[in-house]
This record gives structure tokens, C-alpha cells and sequence, in this order.
């Protein structure tokens, strides 16, 4: 089955110890992005990349680091992560950067930082 | 950057109604994406239509790009359609995909 996978679904964890958050995708999609979605601001882009070793800030890309080395895995780091990280990330590829088939989500992971 | 506005924010339906959600963006797209959100916070991607008309099943949806907008159309409403709805959009290069704020859907038995 064609599909974005993101792990965990679920995430506690502590100010300041690193964490990452998984991303693969099975369709050899080239592009792959990171949101994340808070109340009242929406679903907001924070890395992307075009394809293998080849990635540029979002819109909120401040804490947070991309690694592309595969094609299929875009995994999302946050160094030091701090209570206002606290949110429901989306990790999301396509082919031809969403022109043609559009974009797939994975199922989300809720990030607490406590 | 490109703007996109939903409407209407909040809808309350009774099972078995029909609806029309709207959204309207302010530059051209090649991109435009209707999503479903569930109560568990999952994306369900429902269109892909930068333009034209398409139906899956109790839902449909149509773009009319030169004029800037797309409708989703549901009908016979089930309460597993509750959650909130997306329009998305791109309009070009590495721009990243716009979201609308949504509209949250109430469907009551």
C-alpha cells in the first residue's frame, strides 16, 4: 500500500533532550516536507526537500533540522526542544513537488515538550 | 504570499443533509487539495482537483480556476463525515502547499 509513514504516533517528552521523529514514504517520491499544526495558526511548513541531499527552510524552521540520504526517509530533529515545540507535526511527499498527483500526509505525530 | 479562505468556518447538520464548502484563493494554482482532518487529527487526502470536476462516492468537488475558487460537495451526510475540512494550494515552484483554516463539520444523528 502507497503510503507516508511517521513514527511515533505519539511523543512525551522533556525539555532540552533531542528527539526524532521518523518520516519514510514507498511511492519514490522525490519531494518531502515537514508541517506543523497548532490552534488558531494552521498547518505550517517547516523543511522541505526536493530530492536525495537536498533540503531548504519552511516557514517555521527554527529548532528544528532535516537529513535527506534516501530517497524515502526524511526524518525531523529537534536538538534541544523546548514546551513551545509542542504540536502536531505532518511529515508529506509527492511526485513532481504536488503538480500531477498532489501531496500525501502521514498520520501525524502529537509532540509534547513538558 | 498566496491567500486562501474557507467558509464557513463552523457547520452544525443533521444526518442525511447536504452541504457545499468553499474555498477561495487569490492567485492561480497548480496545485489545489481538499483534506479531510478526522477527531484523531489524521489528514485524509479527499481531492486532488487544480481545476475541473471530480466525484468519489458522497462527495464531490469542483474548481474553477480562472475564477479562483473550488467547492466540496457532500451529500447524504453520515457522522463519520465530522471532522474538519481543508482546501489546500499551490501555485508554484517550491512554494510550499497553503492550507486554509478549515471547516469544522458537525454531523448529528
Amino acid at each position: 500500500e502507497a503510503q507516508v509513514t511517521q513514527n511515533p504516533r505519539y511523543l512525551i517528552t522533556v525539555t532540552g533532550k533531542k528527539l526524532t521523529v521518523t518520516c519514510s514514504q514507498n511511492m519514490n517520491h522525490e519531494y518531502m516536507s515537514w508541517y506543523r499544526q497548532d490552534p488558531g495558526l494552521g498547518l505550517r511548513q517547516i523543511y522541505y526537500s526536493m530530492n536525495v541531499e537536498v533540503t531548504d527552510k519552511g516557514d517555521v524552521p527554527e529548532g528544528y533540522k532535516v537529513s535527506r540520504k534516501e530517497k524515502r526517509n526524511f526524518p525531523l530533529i529537534l536538538e534541544s526542544p523546548s514546551p513551545n515545540q509542542t504540536s502536531l507535526y505532518f511529515c508529506a511527499s509527492s511526485l513532481y513537488g504536488g503538480a500531477v498527483y498532489g501531496y500525501t500526509f502521514g498520520s501525524g505525530t502529537r509532540l509534547t515538550v513538558v | 504570499g498566496i491567500q486562501v479562505e474557507q467558509s464557513p468556518p463552523d457547520l452544525i447538520l443533521q444526518e442525511g443533509a447536504n452541504s457545499t464548502l468553499r474555498c477561495n484563493f487569490s492567485d492561480s494554482v497548480n496545485n489545489l487539495q481538499w483534506f479531510h482532518q478526522n477527531p484523531w487529527g489524521q489528514l485524509i487526502n479527499l481531492f486532488y482537483i487544480p481545476s475541473g470536476t471530480k466525484q468519489n462516492g458522497r462527495l464531490s468537488a469542483t474548481t474553477v480556476a480562472t475564477e479562483r475558487y473550488s467547492l466540496l460537495y457532500i451529500s447524504s451526510s453520515q457522522t463519520t463525515d465530522s471532522g474538519v475540512y481543508f482546501c489546500a494550494v499551490r501555485n508554484s515552484g517550491n512554494t510550499p502547499l497553503v492550507f486554509g483554516k478549515g471547516t469544522r463539520l458537525s454531523v448529528i444523528a
